[in-house]
């Protein structure tokens, strides 16, 4: 079946460094994938998504590109503030249906 | 736009009670909802998904006697935990989607239930 392998966390980071957190897949055809992001008391919240092969979703300095060939959607962002410490979920949704199947979740902590 | 509440959001309740958890659309019209359950450092598992005013399908291994869910309308869905059980307790996630392809879901702040 499918599923989604994240990094494990907590991934403890200084504010303005730069962060990564894996994440690579497993499923047929071609899925959507999403990174959902749920910030502490809060439910879960779309950060960006890519329906397609080399597209690349982006939102709030956050990145991440669909890589079919790696079957990774590694989510990136450039400079992390302390307003980004979350957990973050990887995602996947197969073409036709409405379910997800998620990744374990990675927490991010930014110090000041 | 696109909240979803859900009440309450935390419950303690005693071994062999019923316990409902409400899960509200509250700024749209929601076709499908779904419920999860989460237990601490783990993935969100998907329990059932529900269409409003027809019964829900659950995931594998999921004793739909024990997890009721009724999707009376189309902001409103519920969860009945009957005759619960501690290792009932988790964190239960809910979530609605409108909409087609790729039917993007919007998350509830989640329900804390934990049986004594």
């Amino acid at each position: 079946g499918d599923s989604v392998t994240q990094m494990e966390g907590p991934v403890t980071l200084s504010e303005e460094a730069f962060l990564t957190i894996n994440c690579t897949y497993t499923a047929t055809g071609y899925p959507s994938l999403f990174w959902y992001v749920q910030y502490p008391g809060e439910g879960l919240q779309l950060l960006l998504k890519a329906t397609k092969a080399d597209d690349k979703g982006s939102n709030k300095g956050f990145e991440a590109t669909y890589r079919k060939e790696t079957t990774s959607f590694h989510l990136e962002k450039g400079s992390v503030q302390v307003s980004d410490s979350a957990v973050y979920f990887c995602a996947l949704k197969a073409t036709g249906y409405s379910t997800l199947t998620f990744g374990k979740g990675t927490m991010l902590l930014v110090s000041p | 736009g696109a909240v979803v509440s859900q009440h309450p959001s935390w419950v303690i309740c005693k071994s062999g009670t019923s316990v409902k958890i409400e899960c509200r659309s509250l700024d749209f019209q929601a076709t499908t909802m779904f419920w999860y359950r989460q237990f601490p450092k783990q993935s969100l598992m998907l329990m059932a998904t529900s269409n409003e005013g027809s019964k829900a399908t659950y995931e594998q291994g999921v004793e739909k006697d024990k997890f009721l869910i009724n999707h009376a309308s189309l902001t409103l869905s519920t969860l009945t935990v009957t005759s619960a059980h501690p290792e009932d307790s988790s964190f239960y996630i809910c979530s609605a989607s409108v909409g087609a392809d790729p039917y993007e879901q919007y998350f509830g702040p989640g329900t804390r239930l934990t049986v004594t």
